[in-house]
């Protein structure tokens, strides 16, 4: 079966441009997330989905930033008016998460802000 | 807050055994020990994860001490492909995997 899919895999977009990134998860995993990585950073947390429960947005780092996941499957990450320093790789994972159970990372998204 | 304390870097002998520490002092009964690896320019691999028990797969053991203070990870014979950045996790079934800095660890011919 297939992995975790993101796209684009790359995106360049003009510093105020809103963007969309899309992440489709293993079939069947009821747990979404998504991190950003800046250059030579580690991964930073943004945001996670369980199932029907809200969401846990506490790593979001602005308002411009929102997640949906339609259906409990597909996700798409918006950032509003994009800034220079959200170029940065989003990685989306997905996991079964039943009783300690490992997240599969997709490739990633590679946003760059000009 | 970090839950867990690595060392930043590490270097192994390609074929011998690379022992990867990380402290966990703080760790919660229903909290499991996760261990991830990034490559360069890769997302993440799960590697493996264990709640008291030690934990061995195809890629690593894991050794967790009695008290779960405390884990260690090791790949038993390194390759050079092993080189990457590890992360060790605590976090519970339900948890949302927050990573730290990790080991970078590199394996030399």
């Amino acid at each position: 079966g297939a992995g975790v899919s993101q796209s684009p895999s790359n995106k360049v977009t003009e510093k105020g441009k809103d963007v969309e990134l899309r992440c489709d998860p293993i079939s069947g995993h009821t747990a979404l997330y998504w991190y950003r990585q800046s250059l030579g950073q580690g991964l930073e947390f943004l945001i996670y989905f369980q199932g029907n429960s809200a969401p846990d947005k506490s790593g979001l780092p602005s308002d411009r930033f929102s997640a949906e996941r339609t259906g409990g499957s597909v996700s798409t990450l918006t950032i509003q008016r994009t800034q220079q320093e959200d170029s940065a790789v989003y990685l989306c994972a997905s996991s079964p998460r039943q009783g300690g159970t490992e997240a599969f990372f997709g490739q990633g998204t590679r946003l760059t802000v000009v | 807050d970090a839950k867990t304390t690595q060392p930043p870097s590490m270097d192994c002998a390609e074929g011998r055994a690379a022992n990867l520490p990380c402290n966990h002092s703080t760790i919660s009964g229903n909290e499991y020990v996760y261990w991830y690896r990034q490559i360069h320019s890769q997302g993440p691999q799960y590697i493996i994860h264990g709640l008291k028990n030690n934990e061995t797969n195809e890629m690593a053991s894991l050794i967790i001490t009695e008290d779960r203070k405390s884990s260690t990870l090791i790949l038993p014979h390194a390759t050079l492909r092993d080189t990457a950045v590890y992360y060790c996790i605590v976090d519970t079934s339900w948890g949302k995997l927050q990573f730290g800095a990790g080991t970078q660890v590199v394996v030399t011919p």
